[in-house]
């Protein structure tokens, strides 16, 4: 029973395609995160959502589309992939919209651009 | 300049030694403070938290905070081989958490 579940956990494609990561969490919180962690390590958010509704929008190029059918899922759809785009996508989850408020991270997507 | 730094490592200690891992942050408006952990192909979990400028101990760890000199420390007493990862500070305000570079840590036994 795990509390984030992320799919897929590896993704493999060329460059120009377009792919989706899909994020689901059991643990009835009301706020979903979609981070970006380059090779060095560096965790940078992405997107923030509360409830279905986008509240936290970094710059981040408009090929990259959050959506929120509902509060437990959130998925990541990004179009066509660049080179720069090869990273690990994680997705947390927390209680609420405040940041004082515990983040569950998923176990991440290895995404490789070819 | 980031808004929060810390340096990559890594770091190697033995077994048994006590390790001080650090952040510097840049923005005052910065309320609470968290250390992550994180494992080899694994996601970041919640390690350490706090509010205020002082010391948080939990076990063997310690959270420091310095707000006077945007000063983050985290201490780890009697390292232990399983203590070997990725840890991440990050400084939360405006809805969202900073996170730093994190910081490799090996403990060999």
């Amino acid at each position: 029973d795990t509390a984030v579940s992320q799919t897929p956990k590896y993704l493999v494609t060329q460059m120009g395609n377009d792919k989706s990561i899909k994020c689901e969490q059991n643990l009835g919180h009301d706020t979903m995160y979609w981070y970006k962690q380059d090779s060095k390590k560096f965790l940078k958010i992405m997107f923030s959502y509360n409830n279905k509704e986008l509240i936290i929008n970094e710059t981040v190029p408009n090929r990259f589309s959050p959506k929120s059918p509902d509060k437990a899922h959130l998925n990541l759809h990004i179009n066509s992939l660049e080179l720069g785009d090869s990273a690990v996508y994680f997705c947390a989850s927390s209680q609420a919209a405040g940041s004082t408020d515990t983040q569950y991270f998923g176990p991440g997507t290895r995404l490789t651009v070819l | 300049q980031k808004e929060v730094e810390q340096d990559p490592g890594p770091l190697s200690v033995p077994e048994g030694a006590i390790v001080s891992l650090n952040c510097t942050y840049s923005n005052s408006a910065f309320q609470y403070f968290m250390w992550y952990r994180q494992y080899s192909r694994k996601g970041p979990e919640l390690l350490m938290y706090t509010y205020s400028s002082g010391n948080k101990e939990d076990g063997r760890f310690t959270a420091q905070v310095d707000k006077s000199s945007k000063y983050i420390s985290l201490f780890i007493r009697d390292s232990q081989p399983s203590d070997s990862a990725t840890y991440l500070c990050a400084a939360g305000g405006y809805n969202k958490l900073i996170f730093g570079a994190g910081t490799r840590l090996a403990v060999h036994p």
